[in-house]
């Protein structure tokens, strides 16, 4: 079984430009997490959908970010347009349950904003 | 060797030493823990968890201590290799919010095995 897979695993771009990451999580997990670690400090959550509905947005930095799940498999965050303070490396992970305990890891999109 | 709290970020230990990773958790009402391992270019990776309601669970080769009264968990390596070098996460399950929980991570520890 396919693991949480995220695209791209790396992306540098310049300031002011949109830069969209790809999440596909295990197939059949209803939730899906989105997270993102600065450099050197610690991950933080950004938001949870529940099938296409977000549950919790609480963590967006701002309105820069926007994250979708259309249909309910893969999502999509989109930076928009991105600040160098966006650089860090977005995590996404998915569950099937909404408790967040059984979260499976995706490896991770190191984004650089120069 | 062992490392205190989320103010000392780095660790080294000596391949076959026993290591000790330290962490602070903030919610006295979390009543889920978790150990992740992250290794260079890859996600978190789950090692072991802990309910609020034990206070030491093993698994293969490594132990998680909780302590509830001071809000401390701990992470035990026993007789660490080379593989055991990686950024090590602890995370709680904070509070419910919208009929959801999420997990709160801490700042994390990054391991060394010295051969």
């Amino acid at each position: 079984e396919a693991g949480v897979t995220q695209f791209p695993s790396h992306s540098v771009i310049e300031k002011g430009q949109t830069v969209t990451l790809r999440c596909d999580p295990i197939s059949g997990h209803d939730n899906l997490y989105w997270y993102r670690r600065v450099m050197g400090k610690e991950i933080k959550f950004l938001l949870h959908f529940v099938k296409e509905s977000k549950q919790d947005e609480s963590g967006m930095p701002n309105n820069r970010f926007l994250a979708e799940r259309t249909g309910g498999t893969y999502s999509t965050l989109k930076v928009q347009p991105a600040e160098l303070e966006d650089s860090g490396v977005y995590f996404c992970a998915s569950s099937q349950d909404r408790r967040n305990t059984e979260a499976f890891f995706g490896q991770g999109t190191r984004l650089t904003v120069v | 060797g062992e490392s205190v709290g989320l103010h000392l970020p780095t660790l080294s230990v000596q391949e076959g030493d026993n290591s000790i990773i330290n962490c602070a958790y903030s919610n006295s009402a979390s009543d889920y823990f978790i150990w992740y391992k992250q290794e260079s270019g890859k996600g978190p990776q789950f090692i072991i968890d802990i309910r609020s309601n034990m206070d030491k669970r093993q698994g293969q080769r490594v132990t998680v201590l909780l302590n509830k009264t001071v809000k401390h968990l701990s992470l035990q390596i026993a007789a660490t290799q080379p593989g055991d070098s990686a950024v090590y996460f602890c995370a709680e399950n904070g509070v419910w919010i919208q009929g959801a929980q999420k997990l709160v991570f801490g700042q994390g520890t990054r391991l060394t095995i010295n051969p």
